[in-house]
């Protein structure tokens, strides 16, 4: 099947700080990727849609100035999450598909605010 | 935010058993459902899925049961492994619409 990956897997950082995270699709192109966030033992929430090229769509509640969303190639994502508080940390799941409705989801990336 | 102390439901079977996972879906509109199985740490990985014009599809050792009516989905495995332990995941949408709607999860422990 098709792989994504997420890079870091693992980030601590400082209260007020700003973290990025990368999400690449490796053997295939993806003009839109989805960022979800995770809390532990509840379910992932979508948080937004990232388009190749445009503007990425952000669901209901999520806040597009926090939570920066970067598509700038066919086969990258990425997501800054600005200004990261303590409530900010959480496992953050990108997914990817080749098409239509396939979808292969990145390792996840657990994100740390101290 | 997060609930201090909440647990997944959790279904304990004995190895070689076979498990019944069940999911209430919410919006009528959706006609696509997929299962995931998430690893503690890792992204969900794809299982099964099935589209709304069956009820019923099979893969290896799975199958998914939809029930259009009762808006109710439901995974089986067959001959439960320890590598089956996990959480599994329903996810909704509607077909051409990749936003996936994630259902609540459920814990599978599997009793050596």
């Amino acid at each position: 099947g098709a792989v994504v990956s997420q890079h870091p897997s693992r980030v601590i950082c400082k209260s007020g700080t700003s973290v990025k995270i990368e999400c690449r699709s490796l053997d295939f192109q993806a003009t839109t990727m989805f960022w979800y966030r995770q809390f532990p033992k509840k379910s992932l929430m979508l948080m937004a849609t990232s388009n190749e090229g445009s503007k990425a769509t952000y669901e209901q509640g999520v806040e597009k100035d926090k939570f920066l969303i970067n598509h700038a190639s066919l086969t990258l994502s990425t997501l800054t999450v600005t200004s990261a508080h303590p409530e900010d940390s959480s496992f953050y799941i990108c997914s990817a598909g080749p098409q239509g409705y396939e979808q292969y989801f990145g390792p996840g990336t657990r994100l740390t605010v101290t | 935010g997060e609930s201090v102390g909440l647990h997944l439901p959790t279904l304990s079977v004995q190895e070689g058993d076979n498990s019944i996972i069940n999911c209430a879906y919410s919006n009528s509109a959706s006609d696509y459902f997929i299962w995931y199985k998430q690893e503690s740490g890792k992204g969900p990985q794809f299982i099964i899925d099935i589209r709304s014009n069956m009820d019923k599809r099979q893969g290896q050792r799975v199958t998914v049961l939809l029930n259009k009516t009762v808006k109710h989905l439901s995974l089986q495995i067959a001959a439960t492994q320890p590598g089956d332990s996990a959480v599994y995941f329903c996810a909704e949408t509607e077909y051409g619409n990749n936003r996936l709607a994630f259902g609540k999860g459920n814990q599978v422990v599997v009793i050596p």
